[in-house]
């Protein structure tokens, strides 16, 4: 299975919005709606931030939303902060029950 | 609260098997309505999805590391465990234990991770 497509970074200054891309094939973002979006701050665990394509967990701020078109799945982040800056992973299930993530995005706050 | 923590060695041998252990703390491994499993995140780099396990034993693999890898649960200790066999340096990682939410389907996400344990392959 090949990683999901993600853009090696992105950059915001703060208030503004940014959309970071997943690209993956109809046997895993195109299939299906398990697509999940990952914060990772330098040398902590993974957090959950979008699941199901679109939905938050109880706790996530409601700057953080995510959508799906075809193959493509895309985590948008409004009225960047400081705080948010770390990296992102997307990552989906397949259609051989297993799981795909994305290689990262760095996130930026100028 | 429901936590997990991983345990194992920091240092393995190149051509020896990695293993570690996942404890399951504050709720049942036995569970209906997850799948446990591994992730790993080489230094600098991104997240890779070993494998998981029910707790009925049925698991399922990465293809790239299917090959070498075992996932086992053993239910009355509250554990899972992950055994990668003939380690190279490319093994050398942080590898995290994590629940599976279990959807309709398949895999939701994963809700809940370990803090994650350094494995050093090295002679």
């Amino acid at each position: 299975q090949s990683a999901l497509t993600q853009p090696a970074s992105v950059s915001g200054s703060p208030g503004q919005s940014i959309t970071i891309s997943c690209t993956g094939t109809s046997s895993d973002i195109g299939g299906y709606n398990y697509v999940s979006w990952y914060q990772q701050h330098p040398g902590k665990v993974p957090k959950v931030m979008i699941y199901d394509v679109s939905n938050r967990p109880s706790g996530v701020s409601n700057r953080f939303s995510g959508s799906k078109s075809g193959n493509t799945a895309s985590l948008t982040i409004s009225g960047l902060q400081a705080e948010d800056e770390a990296d992102y992973y997307c990552s989906s299930y397949t259609s051989s029950s297993t799981v795909v993530f994305g290689g990262g995005t760095k996130l930026t706050v100028l | 609260q429901l936590q997990l923590q991983e345990s194992g060695p920091g240092l393995v041998k190149p051509s020896e098997t990695l293993s570690l252990t996942c404890t399951v703390s504050g709720g049942p491994v036995s569970s209906s309505s997850y799948y446990w499993g591994w992730i790993r995140q080489p230094p600098g780099k991104g997240l890779e999805w070993i494998g998981a396990i029910y707790y009925s034993g049925s698991t399922y693999y990465n293809p790239s590391l299917k090959s070498r890898v075992t996932i086992s649960v053993d239910t009355s200790k509250n554990q899972f465990s992950l055994k990668l066999s003939s380690v190279t340096a490319a093994d050398t990682a942080v590898y995290y234990c994590a629940r599976h939410s279990l959807g309709s389907y398949g895999y939701r996400y994963f809700d809940l991770w370990g803090r994650g344990t350094l494995v050093t392959v090295s002679s």
